[in-house]
């Protein structure tokens, strides 16, 4: 398969505790996005990276979140301190650098703190 | 802040009948509208996009439509199928798309 492969595919965890997810996109795209999407609700942009420079970062994503991109290929987000209204889905999604290439998403992390 | 309207929330269509969903958007500033159509348990998966300088894109059995001066577009589903379920949602974006500002969601349901 070589789609957007995230791990792991669920979370739990208690409140206070930090937790991280990877992302791998596919190959050959230089561009990668995490976001985050709750019930009943769209993806919220969270932070972009071009190869591994992130280059921007949504007001969302709180001092609690960090997301690296070591190498320009695979990407981590980690939340420190997790708190109840950290539990989301959180999606990557990756594209080629291109225009409006189109976003490519993994099958995302359901994340729940309880 | 919510910067796409998309109507309905949810939508229920019988087998071979067409699905419509609509979305507004306010600021002019997007040259980008995709539609995603996500299954539960799945992330969401591109399924058609446009750009404003064209009326009207069709894939298969999935057109866009859209009116810049009316700042909507909408999807329309024709001889929609029971695998057709599943939840839709518009975006926009601008420039290189490192940003896309989503819908709500439609959930749709296509009975058999």
């Amino acid at each position: 398969d070589t789609g957007v492969s995230q791990n792991p595919r669920h979370k739990i965890t208690k409140r206070g505790q930090n937790v991280t997810f990877r992302c791998d996109p596919i190959s050959e795209h230089n561009r990668l996005y995490w976001y985050r999407q709750t019930l009943g609700q769209g993806p919220e942009f969270l932070t972009y990276f071009q190869n591994e420079a992130q280059l921007e970062k949504s007001r969302l994503l709180s001092d609690r979140f960090s997301a690296e991109r070591p190498k320009g290929s695979f990407s981590t987000l980690e939340i420190q301190r997790t708190e109840q209204g950290d539990s989301a889905m959180y999606l990557c999604a990756s594209s080629l650098d291109r225009g409006n290439s189109p976003l490519h998403f993994g099958n995302g992390t359901r994340l729940t703190v309880t | 802040q919510q910067q796409v309207k998309q109507s309905p929330q949810s939508l229920i269509v019988q087998k071979g009948g067409i699905s419509i969903i609509n979305c507004a958007y306010e600021n002019t500033a997007f040259d980008y509208f995709p539609w995603y159509q996500q299954f539960p348990g799945k992330g969401p998966a591109l399924l058609i996009a446009i750009r404003p300088d064209v009326s009207e894109k069709k894939e298969g059995r999935f057109t866009i439509s859209f009116n810049k001066s009316a700042k909507q577009f909408s999807l329309h589903i024709m001889d929609s199928q029971p695998g057709d379920s599943a939840t839709y949602f518009c975006a926009r974006g601008a420039g290189n798309n490192r940003k896309l500002i989503w819908g709500l969601g439609t959930s749709l349901a296509v009975n058999p």
